[in-house]
């Protein structure tokens, strides 16, 4: 069975400064990962994902997300905070070519101070 | 493009009584799903749509758990009996199979409380 690990659950930044959320992960075979985010009194937001090719996948709201499949990782991140991408983020996974479900981690709040 | 949406989007019942929950999604997609959240987790997978054909369900998904979607447009998840740790935010996702792998769009929730 897969398993998603997000080490972090609060992550704090300050505002200008570069960001970083983990995310670690087990499947068997090869992943499709997901980030998405999460507003209060709002569904989740899908962010990016990775299926194959570059290790580094960019998306929505100048994130970016570097797949690393020796360390197992698939860690987001952003070069510039905003406060507004304060938030809850949550990283997923699935296997290649299998169930349609997504496993997801425990999710990891990130706060921008100003 | 309305979006995945859900009603109602509070439900607050006693235990015992049965509940159900509904689930529109985009209009195009013919994949839609459900997952339960509870505080400080992430999303659990319960179960998965197909057009009309329910393919998959989570060991989570007990008996007093059922799903539909009777025309592949709209689907509607019923909790029977409810119990206390039936509380948590219900989420509902839909997706358009295209590709290799197709993103799963989700909906604000329905948060039930069991009292």
């Amino acid at each position: 069975a897969q398993s998603v690990a997000q080490p972090e659950d609060q992550v704090n930044v300050a505002e200008g400064n570069p960001l970083t959320v983990k995310c670690t992960y087990s499947v068997s075979g090869n992943p499709y990962l997901f980030w998405y985010v999460q507003y209060p009194n709002r569904g989740l937001q899908f962010l990016l994902k990775y299926i194959t090719g570059d290790n580094l996948v960019k998306g929505s709201y100048g994130f970016e997300a570097e797949f690393n499949k020796s360390q197992t990782s698939f860690h987001l991140k952003k070069p510039s905070a905003l406060v507004s991408d304060s938030a809850l983020y949550f990283c997923a996974v699935t296997p290649t070519g299998s169930a349609r479900q997504l496993t997801f981690g425990s999710g990891t709040q990130l706060t921008v101070l100003p | 493009d309305t979006g995945v949406s859900q009603n109602p989007r509070h439900k607050i019942t006693k235990r015992g009584q049965n509940v159900t929950f509904r689930c529109d999604p985009i209009s195009e997609h013919n994949r839609l799903y459900w997952y339960r959240q509870t505080l400080g987790q992430g999303p659990e997978f319960l179960t998965y749509f197909q057009n009309e054909a329910q393919l998959e369900k989570s060991r989570l998904l007990s008996d007093r758990f059922s799903a539909e979607r009777p025309k592949g447009s709209f689907s509607t998840l019923e909790i029977q009996r409810t119990e206390q740790g039936d509380s948590a935010m219900y989420l509902c996702a839909s997706s358009l199979a295209f590709g290799q792998v197709d993103e799963q769009y989700f909906g604000p929730g329905t948060r039930l409380t069991v009292t």
